[in-house]
């Protein structure tokens, strides 16, 4: 089945803490982004990647890193993570011909105390 | 820049009642405009793209340059179309997806 894994689906942690949140696509996908979820807010971009070890920053880069070693993986990177960072966190894919939209995977929520 | 404008964070309707999402964008180029639909906070899933012109789930969607809007429309709404909907703009070289804050609809019975 073609689609996005993201793990893990929940994960609290402490301040300064950190972590890394996997994201794989199974679809051979050139293109892949993180975007972070918040009440009013909407998704904003945090990074996105047009292939393999090219990435960028998307609309709220601070505070995250990504790396793009392989084209299936694109893990997203928080070194010191802070309160402000609690949030619905959505990976997705989409190949570079494709014209209608993104593939998601299903979310990880993630709680700093 | 490209922006993407969602004004009602809340909708609610009766079964049966027409429902009208609305979206407005902001863009220099030629426009890629999509619905997504998210129900009980799980992945996003692509409802309609404004490219093919077809209607998913009774919704449909029309792009008008001239007042560049793309709202969301369905003539009867049912309960399980609750839900939140995001509009969002494909753009750039990079094609990235520009997100409005969505809105939340609620159907009532």
């Amino acid at each position: 089945e073609a689609q996005v894994t993201q793990n893990p689906r929940y994960l609290i942690t402490v301040t300064g803490k950190k972590l890394t949140v996997t994201c794989s696509q199974n679809m051979n996908h050139e293109y892949m982004s993180w975007y972070r979820q918040d009440p009013g807010l909407g998704l904003r971009q945090i990074y996105y990647s047009m292939n393999v070890e090219v990435t960028d920053k998307g609309d709220v880069p601070e505070g995250y890193k990504v790396s793009r070693k392989e084209k299936r993986n694109f893990p997203l990177i928080l070194e010191s993570p802070s309160p402000n960072q609690t949030s619905l966190y959505f990976c997705a894919s989409r190949s570079g011909g494709e014209i209608y939209g993104y593939t998601f995977g299903s979310g990880t929520r993630l709680t700093v105390v | 820049a490209q922006r993407v404008t969602q004004p009602e964070k809340l909708l609610s309707v009766f079964k049966g009642a027409p429902v009208e999402l609305k979206c407005n964008y902001s863009y220099s180029g030629s426009p890629e405009l999509f619905w997504y639909v998210q129900y009980s906070r799980q992945r996003l899933q692509l409802l309609l793209r404004h490219i093919s012109r077809e209607s998913i789930k009774g919704f449909t969607a029309d792009l008008n340059k001239g007042e560049t809007s793309f709202h969301l429309k369905k003539p009867f709404a049912q309960e399980e179309d609750s839900a939140m909907y995001y509009c969002a703009l494909l753009s750039g070289s990079a094609r990235q997806l520009t997100f409005g804050s969505g809105t939340q609809l609620t159907v009532l019975p």
